[in-house]
């Protein structure tokens, strides 16, 4: 499985948007890389995965460089209820995920 | 539709006593996973099953822990004896695997399991 690092912590305030970034060294041919969120008291949530370029939805974008060795999930004007931790999982075709320690994002007023 | 739904949401015991947790997923979703949460080890994959066929336990952590899923709608996580160190929030997420790849889990609420 490979590697993922991203930030312990960010913050932000409400309006803003937060861009998460995620770095993937080791990611492998047929890995797709995919972004969960957790509220406190919650099961994980999927927002949004992707394998090149940039996916977007209605909640967050995508973007993944043509190296793919890293990606950055980014939350359009956020408010206080996208605090939350957001994971950045690289999966393998066995569908596996390995949650990490993830991001905790705060967003204050 | 009413997502994942795992009983008990709340299980306190004493240890060495068996306990049992259930899950039944979104009707039509093929996959089935065991997840257990733990501040000290973060959300770690127990088990999942395609086709109510256990494809992979290598994260059941050792013989006291069992999973089960005798059809579609239904699974159990058992812990035999139990043990203070059980003590967790267990997630049971279910999704739909073939075709195009998605990995869109859906999680339950989890259930805090609390071993005395």
């Amino acid at each position: 499985l490979a590697k993922t690092t991203q930030p312990i912590s960010m913050d932000s305030y409400e309006g803003q948007e937060v861009n998460i970034t995620c770095s993937h060294n080791n990611i492998a041919t047929n890995d797709y890389i995919t972004w969960y969120q957790q509220f406190p008291s919650q099961g994980p949530r999927f927002i949004i995965q992707g394998y090149k370029t940039k996916v977007t939805n209605e909640v967050a974008s995508l973007f993944i460089p043509a190296d793919r060795k890293s990606s950055t999930l980014s939350l359009p004007r956020v408010s206080l209820s996208d605090t939350a931790v957001y994971y950045c999982l690289v999966a393998p075709n066995d569908y596996k995920l390995s949650f990490g320690a993830g991001t905790t994002v705060t967003v204050r007023a | 539709d009413a997502g994942v739904i795992q009983s008990p949401r709340h299980e306190v015991t004493e240890m060495g006593q068996e306990v049992t947790l259930r899950c039944k997923p979104i009707s039509g979703h093929n996959s089935l996973f065991w997840y257990r949460q733990t501040m000290m080890r973060g959300l770690e994959l127990l088990i999942y099953f395609n086709n109510n066929v256990p494809i992979d336990d290598s994260g059941m952590p050792e013989d006291r822990f069992s999973a089960k899923m005798p059809n579609a709608s239904f699974s159990t996580l058992k812990i035999q004896p139990s043990e203070p160190r059980d003590s967790a929030v267990y997630f049971c997420a279910s999704s739909l695997l073939g075709g195009e790849r998605s990995y869109e889990q859906y999680f339950g609420p989890g259930t805090r399991l609390t071993v005395t």
